[in-house]
This record gives C-alpha cells, structure tokens and sequence, in this order.
C-alpha cells in the first residue's frame, strides 16, 4: 500500500524514557518532516529532512533528534522524554523540498509522557 | 515571523447551507497556500494549493480562492460527510527548509 506508515500508533511513555517513533515512506520522496499536533497550537515542524543523509531543525527542534540514513524512513528519537513531549505527531513527506508539492501525511502516533 | 490565522474555529451548517472559511497569512514572500482536511484521529489529508493572488481551484463542493493577505474555502451545499478540520498552512522561502506553517483550523460540522 503506497503511502507512508507511523508507529507505533500510541505510546503511554514513562518520562526519562527514551523512544524512538518510527516513520517510514514508499513513495520514494526525497523530503520528509516531522510536525507535533497540539491543541490550541496547531501543527509544528520538529526536524526535517531535504534528502537522505540531510536533516534540518524546524521550528520546535530541542529534545528530539532525527536521521535519514536512507529515502526510506526518518525516525523520530526522544532521549529522555518529558510531559510537555506529550502530543500526536505526524510524520510527512514531499517529493523534493520545493514550494510546488504538497507534503503527505502519515496517521500519526498519540504519546503520552507520565 | 510567518503566522496564519484561520476563522472561525468552529463552524455548525446544516446540510445545503452554504458558507466560506477564512485564513489569514503573514509571510514574507509566499511561495504556496496549502489547504487540509483533517479527520478526528486521522492525518491531513491534502486538498489544493494556491500560488498567486486571484488563483482559485475547486474540487466537488470544495472552492479554495487566494488573495494578497488572505485565502478562503468556499463550501457549497455541504454534506454531512464534509464535516472536518480544515486547516490552511503557508509555506515560507527555500532557505528555512520549504517548512509549512500552519493555522489552528476551523472544525466544520454539517448536521443532515
């Protein structure tokens, strides 16, 4: 099934914790994305990716990290999780990082830091 | 700064009541307006995207328009199924990553 795929769908995290949320494209896009969904704030780029082996800070960058070793997947690392990393996020993608295509989205994944 | 804001945040038709919902844009050298359906629990999911002031693009009930400050979604005798977030997004110059900036969303529900 063409599209991009999240996991795991929810998470209940303890904080401290690390996780790793994963995302994974078979579109062959070159630009992926990650936004946090939060109420009353809409979504926000957390890190992007132009190609493989490049990634980029968005706007709300700081405890997360991200690596693009292939075109495929662009996972999503919190080191040590903390309550205000509770959010739904959403990874996306673009067929390159021009204004002319619109980015696709992937279902997300609900996490909950306690 | 980019900022977009869209009114209202919540919008009640009933079905066949036709009206439009408003996004406000601040960026400096748009370079595209985006606008997104969003499902509950689900992620947006794309709809048009407009370039130049005086653009307009329609797909079944949905009519997106464009102009130099703002963009509208003009829905025409809505259905029940029509009722969603949408949300509108702006996408900045190349140099900060070609990064979407988007509005909180309007919630539209269409009751039958």
């Amino acid at each position: 099934i063409a599209g991009i795929t999240q996991a795991p769908t929810s998470q209940i995290l303890a904080a401290g914790r690390r996780m790793t949320l994963r995302c994974t494209q078979d579109m062959r896009h070159n630009a992926m994305y990650w936004y946090r969904q939060d109420l009353g704030l809409g979504l926000r780029l957390i890190h992007y990716s132009n190609t493989a082996g490049t990634t980029g800070k968005g706007e709300v960058p700081d405890g997360y990290s991200v690596s693009r070793a292939n075109t495929d997947d662009f996972p999503l690392t919190l080191a040590s999780a903390v309550p205000s990393q509770t959010s739904v996020y959403f990874c996306a993608s673009s067929p390159d990082s021009s204004s002319y295509n619109e980015q696709f989205f992937g279902p997300g994944t609900r996490l909950t830091v306690l | 700064e980019d900022q977009v804001t869209q009114s209202p945040e919540a919008l009640r038709l009933q079905e066949g009541e036709s009206s439009s919902l408003n996004c406000s844009y601040t960026v400096s050298g748009l370079r595209g307006l985006f606008w997104y359906r969003q499902d509950p629990g689900k992620g947006p999911e794309f709809l048009f995207t407009l370039y130049s002031a005086g653009e307009e693009k329609e797909k079944e009930r949905l009519k997106a328009t464009l102009t130099k400050k703002e963009s509208f979604l003009h829905i025409t005798a809505p259905k029940p199924e029509d009722s969603a977030t949408y949300l509108c997004a702006v996408q900045a110059p190349e140099t900060s990553g070609s990064r979407l900036t988007f509005g909180e969303g309007t919630q539209l529900t269409v009751n039958p």
